[in-house]
């Protein structure tokens, strides 16, 4: 079946420490993104990419960074820098025509 | 800059129940509207995709229509299920295609009591 898998489903990042979230679609969709849910201020997008080897910041780019050297993959790093990073994670694909799909969500935990 | 609200933002009805959730949204130039459901601790489900060609879509128990000159979307539910409970969020992708970033209203947390 077509999806996009996100992983791992938990994640705990120490202070300091750079950690990268996993997004695999097998949908062929051209478009991928980065979303961060937090509770009571809905989804707010991080970064998203149209075509490989290219991606946009969004509206909360700050301390992330992406790469999309396939078209199937476009894992996101949450960086030291990122002062803030306890949240639900999620990966979306699109395609013109057929909305968007999501994965199922990684949640990440500074301890 | 399009914003999207959900109105209400919490619903709680006895099961068997029709009920409607409602969506708005500031800027009519939209390429399409997309509810979602997402079960607590889960990735977003999509329900429905309305383009803005379209009046409404049915799938099962929901309908959802679009009103662009108005700003505004409703979900229909069919005899409510306390299966049906989650929270409902409505997107808009604006003029340009589907490849661009969705805005999210905030949603509706819907519990059906059996």
């Amino acid at each position: 079946d077509g999806g996009i898998t996100q992983s791992p489903k938990y994640l705990f990042r120490k202070e300091g420490q750079n950690v990268t979230l996993s997004c695999e679609q097998n949908l062929n969709h051209d478009a991928m993104y980065w979303y961060r849910q937090d509770p009571g201020q809905g989804l707010r997008l991080i970064y998203y990419s149209q075509i490989v080897n290219d991606f946009q910041k969004g509206d909360i780019a700050e301390g992330y960074s992406v790469s999309r050297e396939k078209k199937e993959s476009f894992p996101l790093t949450v960086t030291s820098a990122q002062k803030n990073p306890t949240a639900f994670y999620l990966c979306a694909s699109s395609s013109t025509g057929y909305g968007y799909t999501f994965g199922s969500g990684t949640r990440l935990t500074v301890v | 800059k399009q914003e999207v609200t959900q109105i209400p933002a919490a619903l709680s009805v006895p099961e068997g129940e029709n009920l409607v959730l409602n969506c708005s949204f500031t800027d009519s130039a939209i390429y399409n509207l997309q509810w979602f459901r997402q079960d607590p601790g889960k990735g977003l489900t999509s329900l429905l995709l309305i383009q803005s060609s379209q009046r409404e879509q049915t799938s099962g128990r929901l309908n959802a229509s679009l009103d662009k000159s108005s700003g505004r979307s409703t979900l229909y539910i069919a005899a409510s299920q306390p299966g049906d409970s989650a929270t409902y969020l409505c997107a808009v992708s604006p003029i340009g295609g589907s490849n661009y970033k969705l805005t999210f209203g905030k949603g509706t947390l819907l519990t059906v009591n059996p």
